[in-house]
């Protein structure tokens, strides 16, 4: 069955970058791209961005410029998402959700776990 | 602010049917992009309920149906039960923001 196993939480420092990992397993890996989606405490769902695992290409939400990066390890079929510039605003549970495509269309049939990253000084 | 919008909350008794609007525009949903539904349970991640405006994957009770006409969708749910119980979210995607997008959620509560 599809599973997508996010890393456990953490706790960081405003300016501070974390990284967060999503293992895929139960499909072929390259097949589906991978989106972030993230939910402050006590409000909705935030699309970030997505990775094709097949070519590495990303695409992020304008908000998240110059803060998210994407990448994947194939031979683990694990993807990460690292933000960088930790706020306090950034205190959110990350998802990783898996979708068929990765451009102006699609639905998210798979998620994660969540990992919830609290950034507090 | 998110650019669809969602009562937010709706409620009805054990038996009933509820419906929950999702209303956009023209650079989203009126633009002929998808709609998309998941339920969220408290404490836990959401759900895909269904998918391109009115199908249901596999294992969802076919008492969640959607539609979509213009710049809304909707998402009814009848024969309400106590475990429906959770937050609703639609979700598109916005060619002005070139972002997929979420309305705001909808909380249903059975009485």
């Amino acid at each position: 069955q599809v599973q997508l196993v996010q890393s456990g939480a953490e706790v960081k420092k405003p300016g501070a970058s974390v990284k967060v990992s999503c293992n895929a397993s139960g499909y072929t890996f390259t097949s589906y791209y991978l989106h972030w989606v993230r939910q402050a405490p006590g409000q909705g769902l935030e699309w970030m961005g997505v990775l094709n695992p097949n070519s590495g290409t990303t695409g992020w939400a304008q908000k998240f410029q110059g803060r998210i990066t994407m990448t994947r390890d194939t031979s683990t079929s694990t993807v990460y998402m690292e933000l960088s510039s930790l706020r306090s605003e950034d205190t959110a549970v990350y998802y990783c959700a898996r979708g068929l495509y990765g451009g102006n269309r699609g639905e998210f049939d798979y998620w994660g776990q969540g990992t919830l990253v609290t950034v507090s000084s | 602010q998110s650019v669809l919008t969602q009562p937010p909350s709706v409620s009805g008794a054990p038996g009933q049917r509820v419906t929950i609007s999702c209303t956009g525009g023209s650079s989203n949903i009126g633009a002929g992009y998808d709609v998309h539904w998941y339920q969220q349970l408290p404490g836990a991640a959401p759900k895909l309920l269904i998918y391109v405006n009115n199908n249901r994957p596999s294992g969802i009770p076919d008492r969640f149906s959607g539609s979509k006409s213009g710049t809304s969708a909707s998402l009814a749910i009848s024969g309400l039960q106590t475990e429906d119980e959770a937050d609703y979210y639609c979700q598109s995607y916005d060619s002005s923001l070139s972002t997929y997008v979420f309305g705001p959620g909808t909380m249903v509560s059975v009485l």
